[in-house]
């Protein structure tokens, strides 16, 4: 059975970088599949941030792009997330996701940016 | 980048039918944005019900079924129970690659 778990700081300081990994168990990240993140701001929708392929390849949401990097380690059988110069609008539930069929998700984990 | 937009809310009664949809900014929906419907309670991570327009998970509940109509893609629940009660989100895919999350519908079932 695979299964996701995110972890990182809970709360970000305005224009520092959100950092978040996401474990993977049950299944090797370097068989195959995408692995994304997805947020969700306080009583707001789903909002896809990005993918990465097993082999690094990623694709990034348009409008976050310049400030995202997602990158996976195949050692440790996690992916992460770097969002930079981050805001308040950037508050968000913060999910990690198997984004060939958006099939299994992670529990979410708040982060607050907040001085 | 493409606005996906939905209903904000609607209600069915129960045993009732409602059909949700989702259309592009872009023009029609296709097979080729390979639709996704997802339900979410709150608290909770979303759920998958469909992929690919009308393609059911293992544990998608067979009162669920999705498909295109007339250039939005639909999500029609029919015989609905109470604890369909959630916020349902619609997924397209633009280029095989980019993703655009639905503005979300609110069901009620009342």
């Amino acid at each position: 059975q695979v299964q996701l778990q995110e972890s990182g700081p809970g709360l970000v300081k305005p224009s520092e970088t959100l950092s978040l990994t996401c474990a993977v168990s049950g299944y090797s990240i370097s068989s195959g599949y995408y692995w994304g993140w997805i947020r969700q701001p306080p009583g707001k929708g789903l909002e896809w941030i990005g993918s990465i392929y097993h082999s690094g390849s990623t694709y990034y949401n348009p409008s976050l792009k310049s400030r995202v990097t997602i990158s996976v380690d195949t050692s440790k059988n996690q992916f992460s997330l770097k969002l930079s110069s981050v805001t308040a609008a950037d508050t968000a539930v913060y999910y990690c996701a198997r984004t060939d069929a958006f099939d299994i998700w992670g529990q979410g984990t708040m982060v607050t940016v907040s001085s | 980048q493409a606005v996906v937009t939905q209903e904000p809310s609607l209600t069915v009664s129960p045993g009732g039918t409602v059909t949700l949809t989702c259309g592009s900014s872009t023009g029609a929906v296709t097979s080729g944005h390979y639709p996704y419907w997802f339900q979410q309670k709150p608290g909770q991570a979303p759920r998958t019900l469909i992929y690919d327009t009308s393609n059911k998970h293992s544990w998608t509940p067979a009162r669920f079924s999705g498909s295109l109509l007339g250039g939005k893609a639909a999500l029609t629940l029919s015989g609905a129970q109470p604890e369909d009660e959630a916020e349902y989100y619609c997924l397209l895919s633009y280029s095989g690659a980019l993703y655009v999350f639905g503005t979300g519908t609110k069901v009620t079932v009342l």
